[in-house]
């Protein structure tokens, strides 16, 4: 067990619709980056937030936004969703900007019907 | 830019067998290289990480990988496969420039064969 948590597990929707995806870092964690899985893409960093504020952005759709609450939980809102955008969404966390090691959550499996 | 070629998306060992995973990076400054294991239906989890200090790095669960500037590679070994080691890998690099982040290959699938 990472530390990290992510809700939920499953989401199943259809093309169109829009989506949030939770996460919760491990406790002390300033950093919370996102990051998409798929057969045909591999692992894709999307977007990480330091203690609030976005730090960094990889190949985020602008259909997609995220955000990190004084509390340090992030959400992934992904908004008009294609098929495409069928993917294992994972949260990763560090204690500091881009530290060496970053822990990952369990994912959230999304599938666009 | 900062990038990594994993050698194979699939690679098959006996139980017993030494296991090799390649990976090759590409990177115009020093790199900090890291390998990360993926096992079913769970998230990413740190083997080992290479930061500029001992160029043969070792892990968790007997994994060790060596740096070579020379050939551009951080290849992962184990001397000995288990069963329990089949899961996906990861070789990623961070980037160490303005645009700070870590880039991660496309995954090899190790199958261990009894």
């Amino acid at each position: 067990d990472s530390g990290v948590t992510q809700t939920p597990k499953h989401l199943i929707t259809a093309t169109g619709q829009r989506v949030t995806l939770r996460c919760s870092p491990r406790s002390g964690d300033l950093s919370v980056y996102w990051y998409q899985q798929s057969l045909d893409q591999g692992l894709q960093f999307l977007i990480q937030y330091y203690n609030g504020e976005e730090r960094a952005k990889g190949n985020i759709l602008e259909r997609f936004s995220a955000q990190q609450f004084p509390d340090l939980h992030s959400e992934l809102n992904l908004s008009s969703l294609e098929l495409g955008d069928s993917a294992l969404y994972f949260c990763a966390s560090s204690e500091q900007i881009w530290d060496n090691e970053q822990f990952f959550g369990p994912g959230t499996r999304l599938t666009v019907l | 830019a900062q990038s990594v070629t994993q050698l194979g998306s699939h690679v098959s060992v006996s139980e017993g067998a030494l296991v090799l995973l390649r990976c090759n990076y590409s990177s115009s400054v020093p790199p900090y290289l890291f390998w990360y294991v993926q096992y079913p239906n769970q998230g990413l989890q740190l083997l080992l990480k290479y930061t500029s200090a001992a160029t043969l790095v070792k892990g968790i669960n007997g994994f060790e990988a060596e740096f070579k500037k020379s050939e551009t590679s951080f290849h992962l070994t184990k001397p000995s496969a288990h069963m329990s080691d089949a899961a996906e890998y990861f070789c990623a690099v961070r980037t160490m420039n303005r645009d700070d982040k870590i880039i991660f290959g496309k995954g090899t699938r190790l199958h261990i064969l009894p």
